[in-house]
């Protein structure tokens, strides 16, 4: 089944104890992005991947880091979390940037920053 | 600096009722405009994408409309149903994807 896969689901940890969120496609995309959904903010994006090895700045990138090592792997990095990144993250692939290319997004990642 | 917007942000309609949820956008220069479902706590579904040459775009009882020249989408709900009742979110899409902040939709039995 074609799929962007996330992990984990949910994590409560604490401030300034490093954290990876993991996300996976299977459907030999190019492009990955990561965002976070804020009440009230709507869903920002945090970093894209336009192929391996490359990767920017979404809108609120202050806080994270990205790798894109493989192609199917965009891990998202938190290395000294922080209360206000307490939020719904969500990764999304598509095959590539352009008129034609849907967005997948995967089920999401509940985090908490205690 | 692209901004999506969605109106309304709310909408509360009896069971059976045709509606329309509109979302408008600043910069015409896009690639797509996608049409998402988010329930309650889960992730996006994408309902419809409309490349940035289309006019319009249908699947079921949904059709989404663009027009990039006023930077205007449209999405079409025919025959609403209690399961319709869901957050739908508009996203443009240039070198990254600018949301909107979304309508919550509820249909009412």
């Amino acid at each position: 089944e074609a799929q962007v896969t996330q992990n984990p689901r949910y994590l409560i940890t604490v401030t300034g104890k490093k954290l990876t969120v993991t996300c996976s496609q299977n459907m030999n995309h190019e492009y990955m992005s990561w965002y976070r959904q804020d009440p009230g903010l709507g869903l920002r994006q945090i970093y894209y991947s336009m192929n391996v090895e490359v990767t920017d700045k979404g809108d609120v990138p202050e806080g994270y880091k990205v790798s894109r090592k493989e192609k199917r792997n965009f891990p998202l990095i938190l290395e000294s979390p922080s209360p206000n990144q307490t939020s719904l993250y969500f990764c999304a692939s598509s095959f590539r940037l352009g008129p034609y290319n849907e967005q997948f997004f995967g089920p999401g990642t509940r985090l908490t920053v205690l | 600096k692209q901004e999506v917007t969605q109106i309304p942000a709310a909408l509360s309609v009896p069971e059976g009722e045709n509606l329309v949820l509109n979302c408008s956008f600043t910069d015409s220069a896009i690639y797509n405009l996608q049409w998402f479902r988010q329930d309650p706590g889960k992730g996006l579904t994408s309902l419809l994408l409309i490349q940035s040459s289309q006019r319009e775009q249908t699947s079921g009882r949904l059709n989404a409309s663009l027009d990039k020249s006023s930077g205007r989408s449209t999405l079409y709900i025919a025959a609403s149903q209690p399961g319709d009742s869901a957050t739908y979110l508009c996203a443009v899409l240039i070198n990254d994807m600018r949301f909107g902040a979304g309508t919550r939709l509820t249909v009412k039995p």
